[in-house]
């Protein structure tokens, strides 16, 4: 599978602030996503990136809070904007394995933001 | 009604015991089912994915599917320390093709 990292591991930032995480594959991948992970919650989809094309948010997420950029098949960031407590969580990007069987997709490290 | 629905746990089993990890699931037209584990402050990782009704064997693990039933487990043999984690159910449901992740079950091994 693909080694993905992510950058910052993690932060602490004020409300009102941004953050841009960062995702970095070492192999071109068609499809990325990114997730959150809320305390003590499973994984929520916010987005999928394509290089090439608008990211496509899910219900309950927008361009302008969670605004995503994919330059090109190995990397792509997500950026919190207007921070507020509410948005302490994990963020998780992963990259899609296209299979003969089935679409997998494998997790970066993650990176755990506080907001105070 | 969650589209993939799993028990919270915690789930505590003795050492070298058979951990059993349950998961359903509501769109009958899913078609893929993946078992991730999650330790405390890290990602998911991929333990095993299953697609046709019935068992499916790595090592110590075995992922059951049941798509009349709409169900989906895990089960661990040999349960070790080491298997305390996290595991979350996901599955590519049929009508959005995206995959969706249960709450995720917590296992406890003691020694």
């Amino acid at each position: 599978s693909a080694v993905i990292s992510q950058k910052p591991s993690r932060d602490i930032c004020q409300r009102g602030t941004s953050l841009t995480i960062q995702c970095q594959v070492d192999s071109q991948v068609t499809m990325m996503f990114w997730y959150r992970q809320q305390p003590g919650q499973s994984l929520t989809l916010i987005a999928t990136a394509n290089q090439g094309s608008e990211a496509t948010y899910e219900s309950g997420f927008v361009i302008d809070k969670f605004p995503i950029s994919r330059p090109n098949l190995t990397f792509s960031t997500l950026t919190v904007s207007n921070m507020s407590p509410e948005d302490s969580s994990i963020y998780l990007c992963s990259v899609e394995d296209p299979g003969l069987l089935t679409d997998t997709q494998y997790f970066g490290p993650g990176t755990r933001l506080t907001v105070l | 009604q969650k589209e993939v629905e799993q028990n919270s746990g915690p789930l505590s089993v003795p050492e070298g015991a058979i951990a059993s990890l349950n998961c359903t699931y509501s769109d009958r037209g899913s078609q893929s089912f993946f078992w991730y584990r999650q330790y405390s402050g890290k990602s998911p990782e991929l333990i095993m994915f299953i697609y046709s009704n019935g068992d499916k064997e790595d090592g110590r693990f075995t992922a059951q599917l049941n798509k009349a039933s709409q169900y989906v487990s895990l089960l661990i043999r040999d349960s070790q320390p080491s298997d305390s984690a996290t595991y979350l159910c996901a599955v590519i449901t049929g009508n959005t093709g995206k995959l969706i992740f249960g709450q995720g079950t917590t296992l406890q091994v003691k020694p």
